[in-house]
């Protein structure tokens, strides 16, 4: 089993409409979580991170349910430019506090 | 405020040769990790450093990878010699300490051995 599981996609949506990203871990000693995106050829970059409490940065909202080790990332009214792969990461403090990453789910907005 | 410098950009390189990846961090962060990127096996963390000092080199997947860090701002990844399984992305990412922290990453080296 992968320590951090995504689902593939692609997910195509029309531009304006709801989308949502779901992840699960396997380590439940894990610490930190984060979203980070990736465009097409280009390196990861933070999105956020997840908090416990669940938090929002406009457009996006992340949650986090540490009893069925899961994590989801919502984005609402998706423009053009969020086009991209959304890797779900996770900290392992247990092994230096390292951070693994999921394969990714591509998401691409249509006009 | 440059970002984490990596060079080459693109390497082309035959089977057996000698390939070197370099990676200068960002200023005062403390830690450095290289990563590698494929289809089939996504980012892979390969060795990390904290201060220069490497913390846990167990993703490096075999004798032939080698990594060091001789001063604060430059790493090198060493292949040697390559085969065209190591053909992948490989980034070079730093932070300011080690934890969780965020991880600047560097454009990435796209390297291919044929």
């Amino acid at each position: 089993r992968k320590e951090v599981e995504q689902d593939p996609g692609p997910f195509n949506v029309p531009e304006g409409a709801t989308v949502a990203f779901n992840c699960t871990y396997s380590n439940s000693a894990s610490q930190s979580f984060f979203w980070y995106r990736q465009d097409c050829r280009k390196e990861p970059k933070l999105l956020m991170s997840v908090y416990s409490s669940g938090n929002e940065d406009g457009r996006f909202t992340a949650q986090l349910n540490r009893a069925s080790q899961y994590i989801s990332l919502l984005i609402r009214d998706s423009k053009l430019s969020d086009s991209a792969t959304y890797l779900c990461v996770v900290m392992e403090v247990e092994y230096g506090n390292k951070l693994v990453f999921g394969a990714g789910t591509i998401l691409r907005v249509k006009s | 405020d440059a970002g984490v410098i990596q060079s080459p950009r693109h390497e082309v390189t035959e089977m057996g040769q000698e390939v070197t990846l370099r990676c200068k961090p960002i200023s005062g962060h403390n830690s450095l990790f290289w990563y590698r990127q494929t289809m089939m096996r996504g980012l892979e963390l390969l060795i990390y450093f904290n201060n220069n000092v490497p913390i846990d080199d167990s993703g490096m997947p075999e004798d032939r990878f080698s990594a060091k860090m001789p001063n604060a701002s430059f790493s090198t990844l060493k292949i040697q010699p390559s085969e065209p399984r190591d053909s992948a992305v490989y980034f070079c990412a730093s932070s300011i300490a080690w934890g969780g922290n965020e991880q600047f990453f560097g454009p990435g080296t796209r390297l291919t051995v044929l």
